[in-house]
């Protein structure tokens, strides 16, 4: 069985530019979240999908991020336009329903923000 | 204002000895606890968790002890190998937010178990 799949595993951007991260997760999890981890800091929340619908997006520093999940499937997190700060490795994680806590995270995609 | 905290950024330990990392929470709401083990390039893998409703739960070579009075939990590996070289995260949630799946985690403790 496939796992969470993060596309790209880096990405150099400069400041003011916009970057797209895809999370697949594994197939018949409805449940997607998005991490972020700064500079060896905590793993923070981003927001959280059920389906294709946002549950919780109280995590998202501000309007320049901006996240989806069409058809229920695959997630973007769109970044625009990016500042220093953003630079990071975003972790994309999903899981099933009744299982409290036990997420299977991605690889991570590496930002970094010139 | 961090809820989840993990003194030690780092701990080496000889193999076959016991390994013990600590995590402390603030958030009385935190109802489920986790630990979770990563390796470089690689993303978080669940790896033991507690219900608050009990002080300790073993799995194979794994045990995780939690003091609700203390706010307090602990991972113990026993015996260490050096396979279990990572970074071990410990992680919180509290069942009433996105049924018990946000998870508030620590900034980690690089565990290096040596020859």
């Amino acid at each position: 069985e496939a796992g969470v799949t993060q596309f790209p595993s880096h990405s150099v951007i400069e400041k003011g530019q916009t970057v797209t991260l895809r999370c697949d997760p594994i197939s018949g999890h409805d449940n997607l979240y998005w991490y972020r981890r700064v500079m060896g800091k905590e793993i923070k929340f981003l927001l959280h999908f059920v389906k294709e619908s946002k549950q919780d997006e109280s995590g998202m520093p501000n309007n320049r991020f901006l996240a989806e999940r069409t058809g229920g499937t695959y997630s973007t997190l769109k970044v625009q336009p990016a500042e220093l700060e953003d630079s990071g490795v975003y972790f994309c994680a999903s899981s099933i329903s009744g299982r409290p806590g036990k997420l299977f995270f991605g690889s991570g995609t590496q930002l970094s923000v010139l | 204002d961090q809820q989840v905290k993990q003194n030690s950024p780092s701990l080496s330990v000889q193999e076959g000895r016991i390994s013990i990392l600590n995590c402390d929470y603030t958030n009385s709401m935190f109802d489920y606890f986790l630990w979770y083990k990563k390796y470089p390039a690689e993303g978080p893998t669940f790896l033991i968790s507690i219900s608050s409703i009990k002080d300790k739960n073993e799995d194979g070579r794994f045990t995780v002890f939690l003091n609700k009075s203390a706010k307090h939990l602990s991972l113990h590996i026993v015996p260490s190998q050096p396979g279990d070289s990572a970074v071990y995260f410990c992680a919180a949630s509290a069942s009433f937010t996105g049924g018990g799946n946000k998870l508030t985690f620590g900034t980690g403790t690089q565990l290096k178990v040596e020859l």
